[in-house]
């Protein structure tokens, strides 16, 4: 019931394609759905949040899609860059609540 | 990395040592968290604090121990390292618990 669940493990795309990474759920309980970005050597840092009462929201190239009733979420970037190229976390906590459950991880790598 | 500083960044110890991560931060958030990060895991919750010696346990809290004396202080313990151990450790902190985390640069621990 604590588990997000990540797709893929890895993802190669091409300069200016779409990277398409997917998460899903179990806990009807979660009401943030935050995705951080992780370059080598650094922590994780916030890139975009979501919450259930909206289906999308876009930030510049980042968009998050969330589907309430089927339990999933993803993250789209569109016009991948070589500088997008990291690793991409979903999460999910509920409100009221201080624990953060990660999904597993995404390595993207952008071709130029 | 949002006024969190964790030290040492890098150490190599022997099996059976006891070992003090330290994290500490500028920002007076009121949550800290300890995670570890493995390939294929993302980030596990060690152990979290939600004010001043107060802190509980995450998902994977076996073999570590957690202080707080201070707000800006959040210190992670492993009083008998073992290899299994071995690994990257990050600090976050937040003001409000179901909101985004902040995380510091991290500290690459190796148990020989």
């Amino acid at each position: 019931q604590q588990q997000v669940k990540q797709s893929p493990q890895s993802l190669i795309v091409q300069k200016g394609g779409i990277s398409i990474i997917n998460c899903a759920y179990e806990n009807t309980a979660f009401d943030y759905f935050p995705w951080y970005q992780q370059f080598p050597g650094k922590g994780p840092a916030l890139l975009i949040a979501i919450r259930p009462d909206v289906s999308e929201k876009k930030e510049g190239r980042f968009t998050i899609s969330f589907n309430k009733s089927a339990k999933q979420f993803s993250l789209h970037i569109m016009d991948s860059q070589p500088g997008d190229s990291a690793t991409y976390f979903c999460a999910a906590l509920r409100a009221g609540g201080f624990k953060t459950i990660f999904g597993a991880g995404t390595r993207l790598f952008v071709k130029a | 990395d949002a006024g969190i500083t964790q030290s040492p960044r890098h150490k190599v110890t022997e099996t059976g040592t006891p070992v003090t991560l330290r994290c500490h931060q500028t920002e007076n958030h009121r949550y800290m968290y300890w995670y570890r990060q493995d390939p294929g895991h993302g980030l596990r919750l060690i152990h979290y604090s939600y004010g001043v010696k107060d802190t509980d346990k995450g998902e994977v809290s076996d073999g570590y121990s957690v202080s707080r004396s201070k707000t800006e202080d959040f210190l992670l313990t492993l009083e008998s390292a073992t290899s299994s151990q071995t690994s990257v450790y990050f600090c976050a902190i937040s003001d409000k618990g179901d909101s985004e985390q902040y995380f510091g640069p991290g500290t690459r621990l190796t148990v020989t």
